[in-house]
């Protein structure tokens, strides 16, 4: 039962142009979500976090979107530059402040072509 | 910040060997989180210490599995009678309060 989940294990974007990579989720519990970025044979790397008491949350290039009705988050990354080609990942908690464990998407493989 | 330390960083064995791998936190953190990670798939959640204290286990955590976090600073996973189902990168990550996870760069396990 994947609870997060990450529909597109790829992505292809031109340098420059905006990147955007969603992710769903299905437990109503979830309160907190974040996004991680992977470079390989390193550990992830938070890069962004939202509250579901907001819709959006920016950092320079990169913008989370978040829609509680749709139970959907988005990335955002623009303009997009080569050192941004990663494995991203999506993850999901009932709240910042809890104790508990994070549930993590499958990942989405991000390549930005020169 | 030296970051969170993981040790070794492979790991080759035999099925039925016992391994050890060792993780060294953030020295302010008092939170140490393991996760596996298989390939394909996002990391999951194994076990999780405040301080010494060994607070919340998987489901994934069979009784071969055993976490320890004495004096509440480094911790070590061990797992027993290795199989070849335990293949994969163990991740340590550790926190401050409600701060974000800083992960290791993870052990990864080929079991034969």
């Amino acid at each position: 039962d994947q609870q997060v989940k990450q529909n597109s294990p790829s992505l292809s974007v031109q340098e420059g142009r905006i990147s955007i990579l969603n992710c769903d989720y299905t437990n109503s519990m979830f309160d907190y979500f974040l996004w991680y970025k992977k470079y390989p044979a390193e550990g992830p790397t938070f890069l962004i976090s939202i509250s579901s008491i907001k819709d959006k949350n920016e950092d320079g290039r990169f913008t989370v979107f978040l829609n509680k009705s749709a139970k959907h988050l988005s990335l955002h990354i623009v303009p997009s530059q080569p050192g941004d080609s990663a494995v991203y990942f999506c993850a999901a908690s009932p709240s910042s402040g809890s104790a508990r464990q994070l549930t993590f998407g499958s990942g989405t493989q991000l390549t930005v072509l020169p | 910040d030296t970051g969170v330390s993981q040790n070794p960083r492979h790991k080759i064995t035999k099925r039925g060997q016992n391994v050890t791998f060792r993780c060294d936190p953030i020295s302010e953190h008092n939170r140490l989180y393991w996760y596996r990670q298989t390939l394909g798939q996002g990391p999951e959640f194994l076990t999780y210490f405040q301080n010494e204290a060994q607070l919340e286990k998987s489901r994934l955590l069979s009784d071969r599995f055993s976490a320890e976090r004495p004096k509440g600073s480094f911790s070590t996973l061990e797992i027993q009678r290795t199989e070849q189902g335990d293949s994969a990168m163990y991740l340590c990550a550790s926190r401050r309060g409600h701060s974000p996870l800083h992960f290791g760069n993870g052990t990864r396990l080929t079991v034969t």
